[in-house]
């Protein structure tokens, strides 16, 4: 299957900072999603990027599919962006995403 | 527009015991995917559903069965429960109706500890 990499594993941060996650992957993927999960488990929707840049206010995303990584960045962080950060991606291969270990987050006040 | 729904959201089992979870996709959502996610494993594809069918099957013993019935709503159901499927078990439903897989969008989960 696909390896997918997360980096850095953990980030702390004090509110008002800037911050970049990063994803690669060992094999081309058709679809890449970034998630966050929240304090009772469900994964949040972020971006889903297969190339290119989207911005959702202060979070946006970039995927360079030829390289195959994507970087999440996170501008003015808030306490409420603390949490638990994934990427996943899928091939060719029906339902099916590879998820990576994710970043935890966490934003002090 | 009602997102993915699970039930039930947490419950407790005993070894040897089966459990069955449920889960209701988006309205017009026909393929529907269940993911395990535990601390030592991360998140791991269980199966894919799609009119029906499974498509897809992760790499889980045959303890671990689902099925989809024709409104798209989809069952997993884990049978001789051992202690290390303790897990949140996360329901996706996804707009994709063939070729790879599209966007995602998860419930909130079912959390399952086995005692």
């Amino acid at each position: 299957g696909i390896q997918v990499e997360q980096s850095p594993p953990d980030l702390i941060l004090q509110e008002g900072a800037n911050s970049t996650l990063r994803c690669n992957f060992s094999d081309s993927v058709n679809n890449l999603q970034w998630f966050h999960q929240n304090p009772w488990g469900q994964l949040i929707n972020l971006f889903y990027i297969p190339s290119g840049t989207k911005q959702n206010g202060r979070l946006s995303a970039t995927t360079v599919a030829t390289e195959r990584y994507s970087l999440l960045y996170i501008s003015s962080s808030q306490t409420t962006d603390s949490g638990v950060y994934f990427c996943a991606g899928g091939g060719s291969t029906l339902g099916r995403l590879y998820f990576g270990r994710g970043t935890q987050l966490t934003v002090w006040p | 527009k009602a997102g993915v729904t699970q039930t039930p959201r947490y419950l407790i089992k005993t070894r040897g015991q089966q459990v069955t979870l449920s889960c209701s996709p988006i309205s017009g959502h026909r393929s529907v995917s269940w993911y395990q996610q535990t601390p030592g494993q991360g998140l791991q594809f269980l199966f894919e559903y799609f009119s029906e069918t499974q498509r897809n099957k992760g790499n889980f013993p045959g303890r671990f069965s689902g099925r989809q019935f024709s409104n798209s709503r989809s069952e997993m159901n884990v049978s001789t429960l051992e202690l290390g499927d303790s897990a949140l078990y996360l329901c996706a439903s996804s707009p994709q109706t063939w070729g790879p897989t599209g966007e995602l969008f998860f419930g909130e989960g079912s959390r399952l500890t086995v005692l």
